[in-house]
């Protein structure tokens, strides 16, 4: 499967956790996104990376949420002390080098804090 | 709001018919591209209309572009059951997307 991939796919973590997911792009895929989506809403972009250099990042991403893409391949995602707010789907797409191609979404890992 | 609002919220039709929705937009586009998300699954890509197009068409689906009321419609033709879906539209770079809109086809 050549497809965007994340991982896990479902979490399910007590308040004050810390959490960590994994997004691996597809391969020739230079700019990777990520995007939050709660029940009934659209996905909510939250940060972009081109290859290794995060680029923009939503004021939806507090100081305790914090994006890496260290070799410009797969990229992490973690959160610091989750809160029961942060349940949500965390949606990762993937996109070429061009400004406004179609992005590539993968299944979404759904994070629920109890 | 730099967001598409996608219109209606919801939709039910039977199978065989077509459904038409819409979204519309404040800021300026390059593009718009519509994604299709089934319960709980990830978006998937159906067709980007750049801004110079008015209309392109992929297999039952057809979307219209109008920038000077700037708006954009998707009809699904002869829709199934596995039409069933949430329907987004993106905008710009970081596709900005509204709240969707969810259609349910009844066999």
């Amino acid at each position: 499967d050549t497809g965007v991939s994340q991982d896990p796919r479902h979490k399910i973590t007590k308040r004050g956790q810390n959490v960590t997911f994994r997004c691996d792009p597809i391969s020739e895929h230079n700019r990777l996104y990520w995007y939050r989506q709660t029940l009934g809403q659209g996905p909510e972009f939250l940060t972009y990376f081109q290859n290794e250099a995060q680029l923009e990042k939503s004021r939806l991403l507090s100081d305790r949420f914090s994006a890496e893409r260290p070799k410009g391949s797969f990229s992490t995602l973690e959160i610091q002390r989750t809160e029961q707010g942060d349940s949500a789907m965390y949606l990762c797409a993937s996109s070429p080098d061009t400004v406004g191609d179609t992005q590539y979404f993968g299944p979404g890992t759904r994070l629920t804090v109890l | 709001s730099q967001q598409g609002e996608e219109d209606p919220q919801a939709l039910s039709i039977q199978e065989g018919e077509n459904a038409t929705m819409n979204c519309s937009y404040k800021t300026s586009i390059n593009n718009l591209q519509w994604y299709r998300q089934n319960s709980g699954r990830g978006l998937v890509h159906l067709i980007l209309i750049r801004s110079n197009e008015r209309e392109k068409h992929s297999g039952r689906l057809r979307v219209t572009l109008d920038t000077s009321k700037k708006s954009s419609s998707l009809l699904i033709t002869a829709s199934r059951a596995a039409d069933t879906a949430s329907y987004f539209c993106g905008l710009r770079n970081k596709l900005i997307f509204g709240t969707g809109t969810l259609l349910a086809v009844q066999p």
